[in-house]
């Protein structure tokens, strides 16, 4: 079964600085997601990438398959950006199956 | 474009009380998925279903059943509610596993 680890687990910033939030898993896999938590509580899907890069305005989400390591990144990040922000892969590796979710990582970003 | 839609929204329950949780999705979505999100832990599959009229356990099943008679509709029933199952819980739906999932915005459960 996969195992998946966020870092870091909460991060406060300055309004404008580049935000990196970490994803690790320990089964190889083939597809992973990134979600958002608003502060409100509803969940919404970032991306699903399977390789390489995506980018969807400032936000931009790079994995390495090889290293089972992903990050999501906040450019120019800005008070509407905090949230929590959560990873997620198949439970048993692959592409398919059902999901396994990080613990999320909170994001404050100050005025 | 609805998406999914979770209700209620917010409910208090007393211990041993019943109570069911509709989901309903308008995307024509063959998988749909409950889910528990407690304080310091990652979302949770209680159970799934993979198309209408078939239904199996996830990782936390235990004191919950599930319903999909139709397929854009999934029900979570408690039958005898404990303290334990207090809160917050999400439906999702997916066209196929590994594809984009798509939640609901929660309902809030307390049980007293």
């Amino acid at each position: 079964k996969n195992e998946v680890e966020q870092s870091p687990q909460n991060l406060t910033a300055q309004e404008g600085e580049f935000i990196t939030i970490n994803c690790s898993y320990s089964v190889g896999i083939s597809a992973l997601h990134w979600l958002q938590q608003h502060p409100g509580g509803g969940i919404v899907s970032l991306f699903m990438l399977s390789s390489g890069k995506k980018k969807h305005g400032r936000l931009i989400a790079t994995i390495n398959i090889q290293e089972k390591h992903s990050s999501l990144h906040i450019t120019a990040s800005h008070p509407r950006d905090s949230a929590v922000y959560i990873c997620a892969v198949p439970h048993y590796g692959g592409s398919q199956g059902n999901l396994i979710f990080g613990k999320g990582t909170k994001l404050s970003v100050k005025p | 474009n609805a998406g999914v839609t979770q209700t209620p929204k917010f409910r208090v329950l007393k211990t041993g009380q019943s109570m069911t949780l509709l989901c309903a999705q308008d995307m024509n979505h063959e998988y749909m998925y409950w889910y528990r999100q407690d304080p310091g832990m990652g979302l949770r599959l209680i159970h799934y279903s993979v198309g209408e009229g078939t239904t199996a356990k996830g990782e936390v099943p235990d004191g919950y059943n599930v319903s999909r008679l139709k397929k854009q509709n999934f029900l979570l029933g408690l039958e005898s509610a404990a303290p334990s199952q207090t809160s917050v819980y999400f439906c999702a739906s997916s066209y196929y596993t590994g594809n984009t999932i798509y939640f609901g915005e929660g309902s809030w459960l307390t049980v007293v």
